[in-house]
């Protein structure tokens, strides 16, 4: 099944411990891309990756990493969480972003809350 | 900072009833409008992806248009169902110096059909 799929899917963190979400599809996306959703704000883009090794900031890319090693997986970093990044996060893939045919196909969603 | 401005910001109608929301978006370096469809508590669906002006899209009772030289869109809903019970997104895709992958989405019009 064509899917995109994230883990873990709740995390409860403090503040300061590193930790990383993973995301990865299995449609031989080019395009992968990390968004936050917060009330009143809408979906804002963190990060995107165009293809391997090629990654970019979006709108609130600030205390966030990522990488690109493989096509399959996109993992998002926080190497200092602050309660301020207690958000849902969704990933993303598309197989060519501008194109007519090519919408983004989303993951299930992490739920994080850094205390 | 760019934006992408959506309205009304939520809307009820009756079963039967048949709506259409507006995405408002920059009209320069213009690369494509995606319209999601986002049920609560899953994640966001794509519904169309458009990139020329004058572009028409339907799936079912919903339908598109695109005027990329005054920097809009309609979604239009006929016959509006429970089931079309959901937060509309648009999503403007710049032209941004050969990049093509900061996708900014609007805060969304929430839609809520009544038996």
């Amino acid at each position: 099944e064509a899917q995109v799929t994230q883990n873990p899917r709740y995390l409860i963190t403090v503040t300061g411990k590193k930790l990383t979400v993973t995301c990865s599809q299995n449609m031989n996306h080019e395009y992968m891309s990390w968004y936050r959703q917060d009330p009143g704000l809408g979906l804002r883009q963190i990060y995107y990756s165009m293809n391997v090794e090629v990654t970019d900031k979006g709108d609130v890319p600030e205390g966030y990493k990522v990488s690109r090693k493989e096509k399959r997986n996109f993992p998002l970093i926080l190497e200092s969480p602050s309660p301020n990044q207690t958000s849902l996060y969704f990933c993303a893939s598309s197989s060519r972003l501008g194109s007519s045919y090519n919408e983004q196909f989303f993951g299930p969603g992490t739920r994080l809350t850094v205390l | 900072i760019l934006n992408v401005e959506q309205s009304p910001q939520s809307l009820h109608v009756q079963e039967g009833d048949s709506t259409n929301f507006t995405c408002s978006f920059p009209s320069s370096n213009f690369y494509a409008l995606h319209w999601y469809r986002w049920e609560t508590a899953k994640s966001p669906e794509a519904l169309f992806v458009m990139t020329l002006n004058g572009d028409e899209k339907k799936k079912g009772r919903i339908s598109a248009t695109l005027n990329t030289k005054e920097g809009y869109s309609y979604l239009y809903i006929k016959g509006s169902q429970p089931e079309d019970s959901a937060t509309y997104l648009c999503a403007f895709l710049m032209n941004y110096g050969g990049s093509q992958g900061n996708l900014i989405f609007g805060k969304g019009t929430k839609l809520s059909v009544k038996p």
